[in-house]
């Protein structure tokens, strides 16, 4: 089981410019939760899907979208690319929203 | 609105040595709080939670909701416990999905 797998890894993007990064949730897992993770913080929540609609978001502007799809990976965009957009993104899966969440390694966005 | 606040960014000990990673949170419903843990070069990972009233590798964690505290202790910590320690509030119900929320972070250093 190869777990929450996250694409890319890395990416540089210039301000104003949009960014989609990619999920894939464990095998079995129906639910992805997005979190942006800025440098010496923890984790902040954006929003969570589940049967692909957004079921919770978190104190993100508008400029942070997403989507799921029916094989319930997920995607996240960002529109008009802020240099405080700059983070680590985490994605994390579960088995509906109700169980425990398990998380990928990231995708780290820089904006330049 | 939830929080938790984690008040050490860094705790150093001797290997032998107990350790306490303070927590303490802030929310109006029945509160299900965990430890996430984030070795280096690896993902953030699930410790414990508090429901399971369990302890792993060593670690207990103990719910004081008259302190609306959470905080994860070992008796003797070892080198392999050096790791920067999440700790975390989940909230929401189950149909309309859910967040975790997450405090700062506590690096551990286990010294020899």
């Amino acid at each position: 089981d190869a777990g929450v797998t996250q694409s890319p890894t890395h990416l540089i993007k210039t301000r104003g410019q949009q960014v989609t990064l990619r999920c894939s949730p464990k095998s079995g897992h129906d639910t992805v939760s997005w979190y942006q993770q800025a440098l010496g913080q923890g984790p902040q929540f954006i929003f969570q899907y589940y049967e692909e609609e957004e079921r919770q978001r978190g104190n993100f502007p508008d400029r942070f979208s997403g989507h799921q799809f029916p094989n319930y990976s997920s995607e996240l965009n960002v529109n008009a690319l802020l240099l405080g957009d700059s983070a680590l993104y985490l994605c994390a899966s579960s088995l509906t929203p109700y169980y425990g969440y398990t998380f990928g390694s990231g995708t780290r966005l820089t904006v330049v | 609105a939830q929080r938790v606040t984690q008040p050490e960014k860094l705790l150093s000990v001797f290997k032998g040595a107990p350790v306490e990673l303070k927590c303490n949170y802030s929310y109006s419903g029945s509160p299900e709080l965990f430890w996430y843990v984030q070795y280096s070069r690896q993902r953030l990972q699930l410790l414990l939670r508090h429901i399971s009233r369990e302890s792993i590798k060593g670690f207990t964690a103990d719910l004081n909701k008259g302190e609306t505290s959470f905080h994860l202790k070992k008796p003797f910590a070892q080198e392999e416990d050096s790791a920067m320690y999440y700790c975390a509030l989940k909230s929401g119900v189950k149909a309309a999905g859910n967040k975790l929320t997450f405090g700062g972070g506590t690096r551990v250093l286990v010294k020899p």
